[in-house]
């Protein structure tokens, strides 16, 4: 059964500071891993998807690595702002199997950035 | 362009009613199409799945059931609630996502906008 883990369950930041986020998996056969954010109350927005093959996705100041064999993500926020304050999770979409395409999630890292 | 709607946005229900719950996605054909839960303090649970027309998956047992009688619509019911199936309840649809990484193009979630479910 895949678990994800995610580390810190909270972070605290002054503006302007680079930060990671960390997210580790137990059963490396995924097909993907998917981070979202959470503002309160709201759905989910994806930021960054990485397959199986790659290594690193990269989307403005956000910054996604994946390393499958063992079992880690972490999503590095650069010159984190104020509006980057919500809450980050990660999700893996495991290769195969009888749930076609289940994502399973960590628990989330609620970031605060103040000014 | 894909979009996934999702509503209502709020629901205050009292024990012993009736749910439903509906989620539209346009732009695509014969999409999966997903509910999960995410109870206070707790994170996102898959709930139901469902891979076309009248095909409905399980993952938990509960008080809860899906349909789906069109193609991209998915509904999700109770016919009796209770205070534990308070929560907020989100549809998402996997598909090709709209970015192109190299030439290679992706399948990922994407989710709807959330309904929270307050059983009083």
């Amino acid at each position: 059964k895949q678990e994800v883990t995610q580390i810190p369950a909270a972070l605290s930041v002054p503006e302007g500071e680079n930060l990671v986020l960390n997210c580790s998996f137990t059963d490396s056969a995924i097909y993907n891993l998917q981070w979202f954010r959470q503002d309160p109350g709201k759905g989910l927005t994806s930021l960054l998807l990485i397959q199986s093959s790659q290594r690193e996705q990269t989307s403005g100041r956000l910054n996604a690595s994946l390393d499958k064999s063992s079992g880690r993500s972490t999503l590095y926020i650069a010159a984190s702002q104020p509006g980057d304050s919500a809450t980050y999770l990660c999700a893996v979409t495991n290769a195969g199997g009888t749930s076609y395409g289940k994502l399973t999630f960590g628990q989330g890292t609620i970031l605060t950035v103040h000014p | 362009s894909q979009t996934i709607h999702q509503w209502p946005a709020t629901l205050v229900q009292p024990v012993g009613s009736p749910l439903s719950l509906e989620c539209t996605v346009e732009g695509t054909s014969n999409p999966n199409l997903y509910w999960y839960r995410q109870a206070a303090g707790r994170g996102l649970q898959l709930l139901f799945y469902s891979v076309g027309i009248g095909q409905i998956s399980s993952e938990v047992p509960q008080n809860l059931s899906a349909s789906r009688p069109q193609d991209r619509q998915f509904i999700l019911s109770s016919k009796k609630l209770l205070l534990s199936d308070s929560g907020f309840y989100l549809c998402a649809w996997r598909g090709q996502l709209r970015l192109v990484v190299g030439a290679v193009n992706i399948y990922g979630y994407t989710f709807g906008s959330g309904t929270r479910l307050t059983v009083v």
